[in-house]
């Protein structure tokens, strides 16, 4: 069965440092890997995706991801973080156009 | 194309009330998904259409709750005799399958049963 984990529930970082967070998943086949963002009390947006080709995506926002299959990883990056990027990210896998399967969620938090 | 809409966005409703909520997706959008989330987790899969077929339905969806989408286009959820473990955020999403795998989600509806 497919699974998503998300190992950090909360991360704080400062604004402009780098951040980095991570998500490994289970599945039998080449994944669709996708990470959202949700601000509270919205919807999720698509921050970028990933099927085939090159192993590093980039997205929406200044954020990018790498997959890596060796690891079953599929962590999501920005060099340089900014106090709007607060937010709860959630890492998602799947089959072509079937249900997505996501993590728990990292909550970003940004100081000043 | 404004994307995908919700309406309510919120619901208060008493327990063993029923309730509907509906989903308007992306117009060109052929298939519609819905998702639960509680507090902390991460959207649980519920169903999802393809035109107005039900492909799929998760263990979750007891058999208080029912899907319809009816012409193909917007779905409408429906709980039964709710109860307080019901209450939760109703994520929908749509996409278009054949084109793209790209999911896109709504604002969602939160329900919270008293």
């Amino acid at each position: 069965a497919q699974s998503v984990t998300q190992p950090d529930i909360h991360i704080t970082v400062s604004e402009g440092a780098s951040l980095e967070l991570r998500c490994n998943y289970s599945y039998g086949a080449t994944p669709y890997l996708f990470w959202y963002v949700q601000s509270p009390g919205q919807g999720l947006q698509l921050l970028l995706k990933y099927f085939s080709g090159d192993t590093l995506v980039q997205g929406i926002k200044g954020f990018e991801a790498e997959f890596k299959r060796s690891q079953s990883s599929f962590n999501l990056r920005k060099p340089s973080v900014h106090w709007s990027d607060a937010a709860e990210y959630f890492c998602a896998v799947g089959e072509y156009g079937n249900k997505l399967v996501f993590g728990a969620g990292t909550i970003l938090r940004v100081k000043s | 194309d404004t994307g995908v809409s919700q309406n309510p966005r919120h619901k208060i409703t008493k327990r063993g009330q029923n309730v509907t909520f509906r989903c308007d997706p992306i117009s060109e959008h052929n298939r519609l998904y819905w998702y639960r989330q509680t507090l902390g987790q991460g959207p649980e899969f519920l169903t999802y259409f393809q035109n107005e077929a039900q492909l799929e339905k998760s263990r979750l969806l007891s058999d208080r709750f029912s899907a319809e989408r009816p012409k193909g286009s917007f779905s409408t959820l429906e709980i039964q005799r709710t109860e307080q473990g019901d209450s939760a955020m109703y994520l929908c999403a749509s996409s278009l399958y054949g084109t793209s795998y790209e999911q896109y989600f709504g604002p969602g509806t939160r329900l919270t049963v008293t």
